[in-house]
């Protein structure tokens, strides 16, 4: 069966420092990957998908980006963090381009 | 533009009562349409989802929903509320060819007893 994996759960990072998010999917190949983001009490907010290596779609200009070195793998990251990059960040994948398995996100608060 | 409205923020139910989240798309042509449940601090998992065929759709954990063309509306049902079901639901449509899907603002359901 298909699972995806994304990690870490929570993340607590100073205004500035580095990201590295990570999103693994196992039990498909060639799946479409896609990176969400929640603010508290808002709706998702679609950042970046990608429909195969090396391909990334952004969705919102910002200091985030995404890159998606294997098949089933998919990095969000960011060379400085800001205060507003704080939310909860969705991964999500799905083989037909409908129907989204999500991951079981990652709280991030950036101090 | 595609759009997905959710027009109530959040409902209160009492446990054991009906419920209806109300959802409205705004597309040109027949949609993929999804439901999505949130529960605090975890991920989406889908409910149920209409592709074509029978307008009224059962999805799990007794949820169904009813595609309605002329009302361009695809509501969430279910005849009796649990506690359990408190959490925050998601209204999304995708397209055939598209790789995005779009989602609604969410509606937050609470549960009293």
């Amino acid at each position: 069966s298909q699972t995806i994996h994304q990690w870490p759960a929570t993340l607590v990072q100073p205004v500035g420092s580095p990201l590295s998010l990570e999103c693994t999917v196992e039990g498909t190949s060639n799946p479409n990957l896609y990176w969400y983001r929640q603010a508290a009490g808002r709706g998702l907010q679609l950042l970046f998908y990608s429909v195969g290596i090396g391909q990334i779609s952004s969705e919102v200009p910002q200091n985030l980006s995404a890159s998606r070195p294997q098949d089933r793998q998919f990095i969000l990251s960011s060379k400085k963090l800001l205060l507003s990059d704080s939310g909860f960040y969705l991964c999500a994948w799905t083989e037909t381009g409908v129907g989204y398995t999500f991951g079981s996100g990652t709280r991030l608060t950036v101090v | 533009a595609q759009s997905v409205t959710q027009p109530d923020i959040h409902i209160t139910v009492s446990e054991g009562a009906s419920l209806e989240l109300r959802c409205n798309y705004s597309y040109g042509a027949t949609p993929y349409l999804f439901w999505y449940v949130q529960s605090p601090g975890q991920g989406l998992q889908l409910l149920l989802k209409y592709f074509s065929g029978d307008t009224l759709v059962q999805g799990i954990k007794g949820f169904e929903a009813e595609f309605k063309r002329s009302q361009s509306s695809f509501n969430l049902r279910k005849p009796s509320v649990h506690w359990s079901d408190a959490a925050e639901y998601f209204c999304a449509v995708a397209y055939t060819g598209g790789f995005k899907t779009i989602f609604g603002a969410g509606t937050r359901l609470f549960v009293k007893a």
